[in-house]
C-alpha cells in the first residue's frame, strides 16, 4: 500500500515569498505529525493533529508557520514570508493513533527541502 | 528540559561485523524510545522501540538495550550489511525528541 507522500519534494523560494507544503498521510491514519529536520540534525516537532484537530503546535519556531488539515486526511503546512532560517527538511509523519498518539509508530513520508535564498 | 545525544557522529564497521550505537539521554519522564534509521534523501524509517519497563528488546538483526541506571540506550545490529548504511536516530518520548544522528559506514 501507499505511504506517507509530500508534495513538493524540492522548493526553493526567495525570501519573504509564502509556500505550501503537502502532506498525504495514510490512508485511515488518525495522527499526523509535522517536524523540521535542518542538514546534520534530527527531526524537530512542529506540530500535531488527531483528525482535523490540532492538539499541539507547541513546536512552530513563529506565527508565520501555520498547519491545517481541514478535513482529517490531506495536512498543508504554511509558512508565510520565508526567511532563510527556513531552510530545511519538513517532514510529515502519521500513525495510527486511535486514541493514544503515543501507542502507535508514526510512519514518515520522504520530506519536502525547502531552500530560502 | 529534555535531551538525547548520540556518542559518535560517525562510526565505520566492516560488513559482516555487528555494530553497536549508543546514545545518551538526559533526565527523562518519558518512558518510550526509538530507533530510526534515515539513508539519504528518505525520511526516517522506524527499526525498533523499547518503554522503560524493560532492559532489551529484540527484532530481526536488531537488538535495543535499556540501561535507566546511567540513562543510555543502545542498539545493536548483527551481521552489518550494505543495505544498513544510513544515519541511525535515537529518539524518546511521545513527541519524539531526537538526538543527531550517528552515520553508520559499511567498509566493503
Amino acid at each position: 500500500g501507499a505511504g506517507v507522500s509530500q508534495s513538493p519534494r524540492y522548493k526553493v523560494a526567495k525570501r519573504g515569498q509564502d509556500v505550501a507544503l503537502r502532506c498525504d498521510p495514510i490512508s485511515g491514519h488518525v495522527s499526523l505529525f509535522w517536524y523540521q529536520q535542518a542538514l546534520g540534525q534530527g527531526p524537530e516537532f512542529l506540530t500535531y493533529f488527531q483528525n482535523e484537530a490540532q492538539l499541539d503546535k507547541s513546536g512552530l519556531p513563529s506565527d508565520r508557520f501555520f498547519a491545517e488539515r481541514p478535513e482529517g486526511s490531506v495536512s498543508t503546512l504554511k509558512i508565510q514570508r520565508t526567511q532563510q532560517e527556513d531552510s530545511a527538511v519538513y517532514l510529515c509523519a502519521s500513525s495510527l493513533g486511535q486514541r493514544d498518539r503515543r501507542a502507535d509508530t508514526q510512519y514518515f513520508g520522504p520530506g519536502t527541502r525547502l531552500t530560502v535564498l | 528540559g529534555e535531551s538525547v545525544g548520540l556518542h559518535l557522529p560517525t562510526l565505520s564497521v566492516q560488513e559482516g561485523d555487528n555494530s553497536i550505537i549508543n546514545c545518551a539521554y538526559s533526565n527523562s519522564a518519558s518512558d518510550y524510545f526509538i530507533w530510526y534509521k534515515q539513508e539519504s534523501g528518505k525520511g526516517p524509517q522506524f527499526i525498533i522501540d523499547i518503554r522503560s519497563n524493560m532492559d532489551k528488546r529484540q527484532g530481526q538483526r536488531v537488538t535495543v538495550l535499556l540501561n535507566k541506571t546511567v540513562k543510555h540506550l543502545s542498539l545493536q545490529i548483527a551481521a552489518t550489511q550494505p543495505g544498513d548504511s544510513a544515519v541511525y536516530f535515537c529518539a524518546k518520548g511521545y513527541q519524539l525528541i531526537w538526538g543527531a544522528g550517528t552515520k553508520l559506514i559499511i567498509k566493503p
